[in-house]
């Protein structure tokens, strides 16, 4: 069992958006604004999409957002492109003891 | 752009040790502002954060894995590297080397490596 939870599958149409929860506890998510989203696509590196709750590396598109409330962080696709099939990981620093944290990864589809 | 390059042998026997090299292409293993983590992720399961060096030497460890876990950095070399002793069929994983911005958020990632832990 993951550290942080998240949905094992989200899916939605082209052109939709979907939203990915992560929750972890107070000690984590809720106590930290180091929230990272990682897509990975299967034999591939996983790559940075959001990182400090919501601020995009460059290239990644404004689709791509997030937010985070109390100990659960989102991350939000808007207007699904067939490319946004992925697995998404979020990830959260822990503190100087457990250091850093991944979920559990949500399957996304695109319809 | 950056590039990392991880090697190491894909099979691995139980009770032995496991030796990755990750080289960096470019300068920014001398960049104070970053650090070099190895991040795994065991078949069908998620990602597991082994642990992070930076290049004062300073090491951070998964509390999990702490006491087989050793992360050096070859400045000269442009490399880190991970060590990871007595191996069971659990550490079977693709692993991943990557540069770690600030409290575990991996902006660059190597291409991953499968190891697989069998006699």
């Amino acid at each position: 069992q993951s550290a942080l939870t998240q949905p094992p599958s989200a899916s939605g149409s082209p052109g939709q958006s979907v939203t990915i929860s992560c929750t972890g506890t107070s000690s984590d998510v809720g106590n930290y604004k180091y929230v990272s989203w990682y897509q990975h696509h299967p034999g591939k590196a996983p790559k940075l999409m959001l990182y400090e709750v919501s601020r995009r590396p460059s290239g990644v598109p404004d689709r791509f957002s997030g937010s985070k409330s109390g100990n659960t962080a989102s991350l939000t696709v808007s207007g699904l492109q067939a490319e946004d099939e992925a697995d998404y990981y979020c990830g959260s620093y822990a503190g100087s003891i457990n250091h850093v944290l991944f979920g559990g990864g949500t399957k996304l589809t695109v319809l | 752009q950056l590039q990392l390059q991880l090697s190491g042998p894909g099979l691995v026997k139980p009770s032995e040790t496991l030796s990755l090299t990750c080289a960096v292409s470019d300068d920014s293993i001398r960049n104070t502002n970053y650090h070099w983590g190895w991040i795994r992720q065991p078949p069908g399961k998620a990602l597991e954060w082994i642990g992070s060096i930076h290049l004062t030497g300073t090491t951070y460890y998964n509390p999990s894995l702490k006491t087989r876990v050793t992360i050096s950095i070859d400045m000269s070399n442009s490399q880190f590297s991970l060590r990871l002793t007595s191996l069971t069929a659990a550490d079977t994983a693709v692993y991943y080397c990557a540069r770690d911005i600030a409290y575990g958020t991996s902006d660059f990632w190597g291409q991953g490596t499968l190891v697989t832990v069998s006699s």
